[in-house]
């Protein structure tokens, strides 16, 4: 079993659609979380931070629950330009002390007109 | 700002070739990663270092790789002889410190034929 997990996808979802990914991770020492967007030919860029709050940003809304060991995002009134892979990351402290910062391998979303 | 500077950004060599490619974080930054991508196993953490010292080399695939960072401006992956199963994109990203976001070069895309 990978220590992060996402649903590869695709999604396929129309224009102004809220769509959701999750993505679960085994280790519960994991102690910061991100979300990645990777579009094609190109380098992941970070979208957002996953606090234990939750967080949102315009029409992204993150949220981790540590009891589930799960993150998510939600993405509402989806517009084309979020076509993209969204890869979810863990870091963890390893019993070394060094880190680690581990990729899911990404959930690909298209959105269509 | 300058964001993270990589070179060559489009590699092809012929196997047994040394391969050098050529990173330089974003000044202020006290972490570099080295990941490598491919379509069957996403994307992998080759090694990081922090504050120019190699902390976390366990993800480099073997002998034929090896990788410096002399000073804080510069990093380099070599592999040597190169392979044909070596294709893939390259990605630097560097870091604030171990434990934030981090931030990626546009990759160099090796082709060993």
């Amino acid at each position: 079993r990978k220590e992060v997990e996402q649903d590869p996808g695709p999604f396929n979802v129309p224009e102004g659609a809220t769509v959701a990914f999750n993505c679960t991770y085994s280790n519960s020492a994991s102690q910061s979380f991100f979300w990645y967007r990777q579009d094609c030919r190109k380098e992941p860029k970070l979208l957002m931070s996953v606090y234990s709050s939750g967080n949102e940003d315009g029409r992204f809304t993150a949220q981790l629950n540590r009891a589930s060991q799960y993150i998510s995002l939600l993405i509402r009134d989806s517009k084309l330009s979020d076509s993209a892979t969204y890869l979810c990351v863990v870091n963890r402290r390893s019993t070394s002390g060094t880190y680690k910062y581990i990729f899911g391998t990404g959930t690909r979303l298209k959105v269509l007109a | 700002d300058a964001g993270v500077i990589q070179s060559p950004r489009h590699e092809v060599t012929e196997m047994g070739q040394e391969v050098t490619l050529r990173c330089k974080p974003i000044s202020g930054h006290n972490s570099l990663f080295w990941y490598r991508q491919t379509m069957m196993r996403g994307l992998e953490l080759l090694i990081y270092f922090n504050n120019n010292v190699p902390i976390d080399d366990s993800g480099m695939p073997e002998d034929r790789f090896s990788a410096k960072m002399p000073n804080a401006s510069f990093s380099t992956l070599k592999i040597q002889p190169s392979e044909p199963r070596d294709s893939a994109v390259y990605f630097c990203a560097s870091s604030p410190d171990r434990d934030y976001e981090q931030y990626f070069g546009p990759g160099t895309r090796l082709t060993v034929t």
